[in-house]
């Protein structure tokens, strides 16, 4: 029974570049998180989807920063013409119904560091 | 603002001790708070979710208290172990009711 699988695990860009983060979740989850991890800081919550759904983007900055969560395939979170504070670990996790009262189930993340 | 604050010293203990860890939070209403484990260059782990009608839960080693009152989780491991170095975060789910929170968590380090 696989996890939350994300890659790549490590991504490398150069400034203004676009980074693809993918997150597939746990068998039977249909609601997955994405968090951003500063070194020295917290988890920060970025984005909440469902399926083809964008429930709670409050996390999310305004510009350049993008999520979705197709019918078929994997969650995608997308950083256009990235920059050098883009660099931190980029996690996503599931869960099989809505965050109420439910765990996370969390991936290994995804390391992006901008050149 | 809402605020979630776990000691940001790490903690030393010695194998065989109980390690005790806080979580205090501000402005929040929960109906549960969650911890978690996490290891360098790892996602979180899910160890424990206590409910607002909870005082206590346990689990193996692990023990969480809840007071609602003080705005405060305590997190127990007795017997502690090497094994059990990690940094474990609180989480409490934020207003909107769907982003789940988290402190900065407190680095716990047990030596033989």
């Amino acid at each position: 029974n696989a996890g939350v699988m994300q890659n790549p695990r490590h991504l490398v860009r150069r400034r203004g570049q676009e980074a693809r983060l993918r997150c597939s979740p746990m068998k039977g989850h249909s609601h997955v998180y994405w968090y951003r991890q500063l070194p020295e800081e917290g988890l920060k919550f970025m984005v909440y989807l469902q399926k083809e759904n964008i429930i709670d983007e409050s996390g999310m900055p305004k510009e350049r920063f993008s999520a979705e969560f197709p019918k078929e395939g994997p969650s995608i979170l997308r950083i256009q013409q990235v920059v050098r504070g883009d660099s931190a670990a980029y996690f996503c996790a599931s869960s099989p119904r809505a965050p109420t009262n439910e765990k996370l189930f969390f991936g290994s993340g995804t390391q992006l560091s901008v050149l | 603002s809402q605020k979630i604050e776990q000691n940001s010293e790490a903690l030393n203990i010695q194998e065989g001790k109980t390690a005790t860890l806080t979580c205090n939070y501000t402005n929040y209403s929960p109906a549960y708070l969650q911890w978690y484990r996490q290891d360098p260059g790892r996602g979180p782990v899910f160890l424990l979710l206590i409910r607002e009608n909870e005082k206590e839960k346990r689990k193996e080693r692990l023990k969480v208290t809840f007071d609602t009152t003080l705005k405060q989780s305590l997190f127990h491991i007795t017997a502690s172990q090497p094994a059990d170095s990690a940094t474990y975060l609180c989480a409490l789910v934020g207003n909107s009711g769907y982003a789940l929170n988290f402190g900065k968590g407190t680095s716990l380090l047990v030596t033989p």
